[in-house]
């Protein structure tokens, strides 16, 4: 079974840091991806880890520990642009799981 | 160059139709996927394709539900009879044959409402 647990709800201030947690436990794992969903729209790919360590791409980095079987996007300088829902997911063959989501508000 | 494309992006009807949902998958894309979006369960994979042919349709709520594929550019998910609790976002998702890291590419969605 797969079970993947991210916060739903997290808040911060325009030019500010945050940080969105996901832990899985997956019978299969072909990586980690984080894709980004405004309300009302599909989902976009964000970022995807298979090995350990950090990858950045811009003002976005995500993090995976296998070991722990965690991940984290870092989402640098927040524009309100950035408010949305970040959706966790983990693969496995060619499937995605998806974790419920982390509504992420950027206030002014 | 176009995404996934679905069609159509909004119903609305009543209970006891019959609702049919269509997607054209990103041209050379291998793979498609049928996915349902409600505020109390999230994303949930209904079924996917690999070159038309159905590989996991353990999603599937129940017998009410199908999908085909009947070529690389075009799949349907119908719903028969439809129900109340079948309201909910439905997106079509492709991504390509080759590599773990090939992230899928979703299409805007159906945003189905079952009266």
């Amino acid at each position: 079974g797969q079970n993947i647990d991210q916060p739903t709800e997290m808040t911060a201030t325009e030019g500010a840091i945050v940080q969105i947690n996901c832990t899985y436990q997956t019978s299969g794992f072909n990586g980690l991806f984080w894709y980004q969903q405004h309300a009302g729209e599909a989902p976009t790919f964000l970022s995807y880890n298979v090995l350990d360590g950090l990858e950045e791409k811009g003002r976005f980095s995500s993090f995976l520990s296998r070991s722990k079987g965690y991940s984290y996007l870092l989402l640098k300088e927040l524009q309100m642009k950035d408010s949305a829902s970040y959706l966790c997911a983990v693969g496995d063959d060619y499937k995605l799981s998806f974790g419920a989501g982390t509504t992420v508000t950027v206030r002014a | 160059d176009a995404g996934v494309i679905q069609s159509p992006r909004h119903e609305v009807t009543e209970m006891g139709q019959e609702v049919t949902l269509r997607c054209k998958p990103i041209s050379g894309h291998d793979y498609l996927f049928w996915y349902r979006q409600t505020m109390m369960r999230g994303l949930e994979l209904l079924i996917y394709f690999n070159n038309n042919v159905p590989i996991d349709d353990s999603g599937m709520p129940e017998d009410r539900f199908s999908a085909k594929m009947p070529n690389a550019s075009f799949s349907t998910l119908k719903i028969q009879p439809s129900e109340p609790r079948d309201s909910a976002v439905y997106f079509c998702a492709s991504r390509p044959g080759l590599g773990s890291n090939q992230p899928q590419h979703f299409g805007d969605g159906t945003r189905l409402s079952i009266l």
